[in-house]
């Protein structure tokens, strides 16, 4: 079945310690996006990207950085300069006309150790 | 710009009433709206969007959204709630090139 892989599920960082969050897509879909959630709350864009080797910042961009090196592949990294990283973490794909709708992972919930 | 909004942070219910859950719009244009829930530590699944035609869209698990231009909202409906409805609502609507923008959610409880 097609769809959207995150992981790992948990993830612990350490200070001063970037980590990096994996997303696979075999949708075949142009535009992927990393979003974040905190605790009760809604989706804050991340970085999206359009299409292979193209990617644009978002909403809270600052201390996270991504590549788009192969169009099933969307990793995010948290740097250490990301001073609030606790939240969970979610992937989305989506196809290339307006109405079409996304589809997202099952997410990462980073933890600060 | 594009913005959505949900008035309510949560909706009680009790299973087998009919249920609402609140979404308003602004767009330039024709709005593509949509409708996702989300399961405690999951992803948001797509439940239903509305495009163009039909006012009553109808969409997965038993759920449909009505569309008015006029007072420019997108509710959420389902004429018997369950209680393993129960789950946090997200409306949503196209933004500007690839970009979604999404409301703030909306936490559904269906009590027993």
């Amino acid at each position: 079945d097609g769809g959207i892989t995150q992981s790992p599920k948990y993830l612990f960082r350490k200070e001063g310690q970037n980590v990096t969050l994996s997303c696979e897509q075999n949708l075949n879909h142009d535009a992927m996006y990393w979003y974040r959630q905190d605790p009760g709350q809604g989706l804050r864009l991340i970085y999206y990207s359009q299409i292979v080797n193209d990617f644009q910042k978002g909403d809270i961009a600052e201390g996270y950085s991504v590549s788009r090196e192969k169009k099933e592949s969307f990793p995010l990294t948290v740097t250490s300069a990301q001073k609030n990283p606790t939240a969970f973490y979610l992937c989305a794909s989506k196809g290339d006309r307006g109405h079409q709708p996304q589809h997202f992972g099952d997410g990462t919930r980073l933890s600060i150790l | 710009a594009q913005s959505v909004a949900q008035p309510e942070d949560q909706v009680n219910v009790a299973e087998g009433n009919p249920l609402t859950v609140k979404c308003t719009y602004s767009v330039s244009g024709n709005p593509y709206l949509f409708w996702y829930v989300q399961y405690p530590n999951r992803g948001l699944q797509f439940l239903l969007k509305y495009i163009t035609g039909d006012n009553l869209v109808k969409g997965s698990y038993g759920f449909e959204a009505e569309f008015n231009k006029s007072q420019t909202s997108f509710h959420l409906k389902k004429p018997s709630a369950l209680v393993s409805d129960s789950a946090l609502y997200f409306c949503a609507v196209r933004g500007g090139g690839f970009k979604t923008i999404f409301g703030a959610g909306t936490r559904l409880f269906v009590k027993a």
